[in-house]
């Protein structure tokens, strides 16, 4: 089955910084990669997603990349602000009718 | 719409006792999982549903049983409470079981066991 690893479990980053978080999966037949934001207390919310057709897409600050060679996919923000501080977890769908797959998070803090 | 309903947000259990946790959504949506969240574990699906009927195991399933008779619900029962479930659960819902146009998550239930 498919096994999804995240890098790195913590982050921090000053305001305006970057924030790269990058995941490797197993399954080179996964072809869907959503991003969920969960903040303290929140349940799990969908930020941005990726298929497998598709190298790189962007939402305003946050800009997802997959390496479908290499099997790894990367969730960037770019002038991070302090409420983007949450645990992002990265996600893989195994196959065409695989459940998604979670990675085990990483904790952003972004300092004022 | 309400979208994904979990109760009860809080339970305390001792270790043996039974309990049901209770998953309602009014999306239509066909496809129901659960997960838990463990400090540093992510989240594990437990089990899930493709439909009214249909259910099958996740990750780690053992001491959960769950039943789907209505689209509607998708309880998760735990037959004899150890203290290694002690986690956070969550209900998902969705369009589809890949996730497409993502999961809408229920708010949680914490489950201490005693």
């Amino acid at each position: 089955g498919e096994n999804v690893e995240q890098h790195p479990s913590t982050l921090s980053v000053q305001e305006g910084d970057s924030a790269v978080i990058k995941c490797t999966y197993s399954d080179s037949a996964s072809n869907y990669f959503p991003w969920y934001k969960q903040e303290l207390g929140k349940r799990p919310q969908l930020i941005i997603d990726i298929r497998s057709n598709v190298g790189e897409k962007k939402d305003q600050r946050i800009a997802v990349t997959l390496n479908k060679t290499a099997k790894h996919f990367s969730l960037h923000i770019t002038e991070t602000q302090p409420e983007d501080s949450a645990v992002y977890f990265c996600a893989a769908r195994g196959g065409s009718q695989g459940n998604l797959i979670f990675g085990k998070g990483t904790k952003l803090s972004v300092k004022p | 719409n309400a979208g994904v309903t979990q109760t009860p947000k809080f339970q305390v259990l001792k270790t043996g006792q039974s309990m049901t946790l209770q998953c309602a959504q009014d999306m239509n949506h066909e496809y129901m999982s659960w997960y838990r969240q463990d400090p540093g574990m992510g989240l594990r699906l437990i089990h899930y549903s493709v439909g009214a009927g249909i259910t099958d195991q996740g990750e780690v399933p053992n001491g959960y049983n769950v039943s789907r008779s209505t689209t509607e619900d998708f309880p998760l029962r735990l037959l004899s409470a150890a203290p290694s479930q002690t986690s956070v659960y969550f209900c998902a819902s969705s369009w589809s079981r890949g996730g497409d146009y993502g999961y809408t998550f229920g708010s949680g239930t914490r489950l201490t066991v005693v």
